[in-house]
């Protein structure tokens, strides 16, 4: 089985732009879809983003995805920071045999 | 709009198993193309992938729980189970289901239950 890692915590100002790494273990970044899931406390997830690079309706273009091949890694950029975007972000991806792996999360602080 | 509830037991004794229902509303378990999820997240620590279903029946799960896990389908209730088995302090955890979408493979939750292992 793959591992996702995302680094344990990120911080920045408001108004800053971060971004949120998700390295994949083995297994191309390119091949399986990349998703990520938004966290507030108390609250089940939500979708920010599914196809590496895809906002669902509903979800700011202040957020956006990527994926880069020679670091076999993912990554969620959120531009303007809010306050309101402390939380705890997740990457996603699956293998060829259907299973799906979660990156172990990574807390944003907006101070 | 889709609702998801869970309901079971939040309470479970070690080396018993665990069995949780959720609740279909908004949509039915039978429709195609859908996977049918549980999702749990310990106490202060991330998510972890339980398994899926499909209205099939194919069922795919965690390597690392696989042999404990079983998930079904009732079409007739329109609710989809988790069982657990020989349960653990470690099995301790807020359980999600969840359904596939138009954009992700857990576009809808439901809102969690907390399940304690404990004598």
């Amino acid at each position: 089985n793959f591992m996702l890692t995302q680094p344990h915590s990120v911080s920045e100002s408001p108004g800053k732009t971060v971004t949120i790494s998700c390295t994949r273990s083995s297994g191309s970044i390119a091949n399986f879809f990349v998703q990520w899931y938004q966290q507030r406390p108390g609250s089940a997830p939500t979708t920010l983003m599914y196809d590496h690079d895809q906002r669902p309706s509903g979800v700011p273009d202040r957020f956006s995805g990527s994926i880069d091949s020679s670091s076999n890694s993912a990554s969620l950029t959120i531009s303007g920071l809010k306050t309101e975007d402390e939380a705890d972000y997740y990457c996603l991806s699956y293998d060829s045999s259907n299973q799906v792996v979660f990156g172990g999360g990574t807390k944003l602080t907006v101070l | 709009q889709l609702q998801l509830q869970e309901s079971g037991s939040g309470l479970v004794k070690p080396s018993e198993t665990l069995s949780l229902t959720c609740a279909v509303s908004g949509g039915s378990v039978r429709s195609s193309g859908y996977s049918w999820s549980w999702i749990r997240q310990p106490p202060g620590k991330g998510l972890e992938w339980i398994g899926y279903i499909y209205r099939s029946g194919d069922t795919y799960s965690n390597p690392s729980l696989k042999s404990r896990v079983a998930i079904s389908v009732d079409r007739a209730k329109n609710q989809f189970s988790l069982g657990l088995t020989s349960v653990t302090a470690a099995d301790t955890a807020v359980y999600y289901c969840a359904r596939s979408g138009r954009y992700s493979l857990f576009d809808d939750w439901g809102q969690g239950i907390l399940v304690t292992v404990l004598s």
